[in-house]
């Protein structure tokens, strides 16, 4: 059973970075079969897709984030990350990590918890 | 970005109904569709996929239909576990983005 889990700073103060780790157990984040996505939801709103990464290394992201984001992939520690830059407190939300099957991929059938992220000084 | 409306944005039903919940596309997504299911303080949970493929371990209660740009998700006897919000979300094209959301409540 796939799991996967967020980790980091509960709390970012604003124009920082804020920088969440996915691991992921019981599968491999290296197989051809899935993309890894970050996705995050405004306390009481909806879903926003932050972008996703492949095990190769390729990314795309949300034309309305990419200037301010980063996903990387870590394989030899099943891990992927989001670095999102220059905060401002709309950008205090609950952030997931979510797999997303390749074929064919953008939707998501495991999530982690989530984890809430507060940008505040 | 493709634009996705839920209706209605809440909904009150009694165990045992039958309940329906729209999402409309601002453009066609072909059948690039999900539904998800989210509890107060937990993940979505992917119920439906390509419109109409139901996820494993889902209960076959959950069904959905359409194309192009107008979808359905049924639940045909409404369970004391269904009470949650719902998704829409298609990745038809790049951005992926989601509805807003349809509450289902106690009636």
């Amino acid at each position: 059973q796939v799991q996967l889990q967020e980790s980091g700073p509960g709390l970012v103060k604003p124009s920082q970075t804020l920088s969440l780790t996915c691991t992921v157990s019981g599968g491999s984040i290296s197989s051809n079969n899935y993309y890894w996505s970050w996705i995050r939801q405004h306390p009481g709103k909806g879903l926003e897709w932050i972008g996703y990464i492949y095990y190769s290394g390729s990314t795309y992201y949300n034309p309305s984030l990419k200037s301010r984001v980063t996903i990387s992939v870590d394989t030899s520690k099943n891990q992927f990350s989001l670095k999102l830059s220059s905060v401002t407190a709309a950008d205090t939300a609950v952030y997931y990590c979510a797999r997303d099957p390749a074929k064919p991929h953008g939707y998501f059938d495991y999530w982690g918890q989530g984890t809430l992220v507060t940008v505040s000084s | 970005d493709i634009q996705m409306t839920q209706s209605p944005s809440t909904l009150s039903a009694s165990v045992g109904d039958r309940v329906t919940i729209t999402c409309r596309a601002s453009q066609s997504i072909s059948s690039w569709l999900a539904w998800y299911q989210q509890k107060p303080g937990k993940a979505p949970k992917l119920l439906i996929y390509k419109a109409s493929s139901l996820e494993s371990g889902v209960p076959s209660r959950f069904s959905g239909s359409g194309s192009g740009s107008e979808f359905t998700l049924t639940i045909s006897s409404l369970q004391p576990d269904d009470f949650a919000t719902y998704y829409c979300q298609q990745y038809n094209s790049y951005s992926w983005t989601f509805g807003q959301g349809t509450k289902v409540e106690i009636k």
